[in-house]
């Protein structure tokens, strides 16, 4: 069985543009959720879904936004890059929303410039 | 910050010995997670343990939890080099599926 994917796995941008990360859970896996990782602020929940709804989310500003389609996978958005946004962003999936063991992908290395 | 503390920051052994990474959290929970994550990757999931638990075996790893101590250790045995990586705590509560991870402890084993 496949893993998680991200694509892509590196990312350059510059400040003001914005971003879609993707990700493709294991198959028969229906929630997703996206962390972000960060040297100073460690790992941090961004938001999770479930079949096509967001369940649960965490102290981001508007500017990062997520879906999910019918077929599980998911995108986040970011809009008006900020240096500070320059991180690897993480997705995990699981079979059902709340599942205590999550599967994580490689990341996505997101650099702002 | 709902983050959870985790020490030490940084861990260096030889090859068989004994790691041992503690961590600390907030908030009351339904259960505690072990996770590694090798150099810049995704996360691997390594042990869960629940609240009502206090110990747990899985292979070369063993996990305690003290719910009045809102603390929780891993244990290394027979360490190799192979298990150099950052190993993170992540706690779930009853009110949220969310899981909040801990600060990291980073691990090198040397051969």
């Amino acid at each position: 069985k496949a893993g998680v994917t991200q694509t892509p796995r590196y990312l350059i941008k510059t400040r003001g543009q914005q971003v879609t990360l993707s990700c493709s859970p294991i198959s028969g896996h229906r929630s997703v959720s996206w962390y972000q990782q960060t040297p100073g602020q460690g790992l941090q929940f961004l938001f999770e879904y479930f079949s096509e709804t967001q369940r649960n989310k965490g102290n981001f500003p508007g500017r990062f936004s997520g879906r999910q389609f019918s077929n599980s996978r998911s995108e986040m958005n970011v809009s008006t890059l900020e240096l500070g946004d320059s991180a690897l962003y993480l997705c995990a999936s699981s079979r059902l929303a709340g599942d205590n063991e999550q599967f994580f992908g490689p990341g996505t290395r997101l650099t702002v410039l | 910050s709902q983050q959870g503390e985790e020490d030490p920051q940084a861990l260096s052994i030889q090859e068989g010995e004994n790691a041992t990474m503690n961590c600390s959290y907030k908030t009351s929970i339904n259960n505690l997670q072990w996770y590694r994550q090798n150099s810049g990757r995704g996360l691997v999931h390594l042990i869960l343990i629940r609240s009502n638990e206090r110990e747990k075996h899985s292979g070369r790893l063993r996990v305690t939890l003290d719910t009045s101590k809102k603390s929780s250790s891993l244990l290394i045995t027979a360490s190799r080099a192979a298990d150099t990586a950052s190993y993170f705590c992540a706690t779930k509560s009853d009110n949220t599926d969310k899981l909040i991870f801990g600060t990291g402890t980073r691990l090198q084993v040397f051969p």
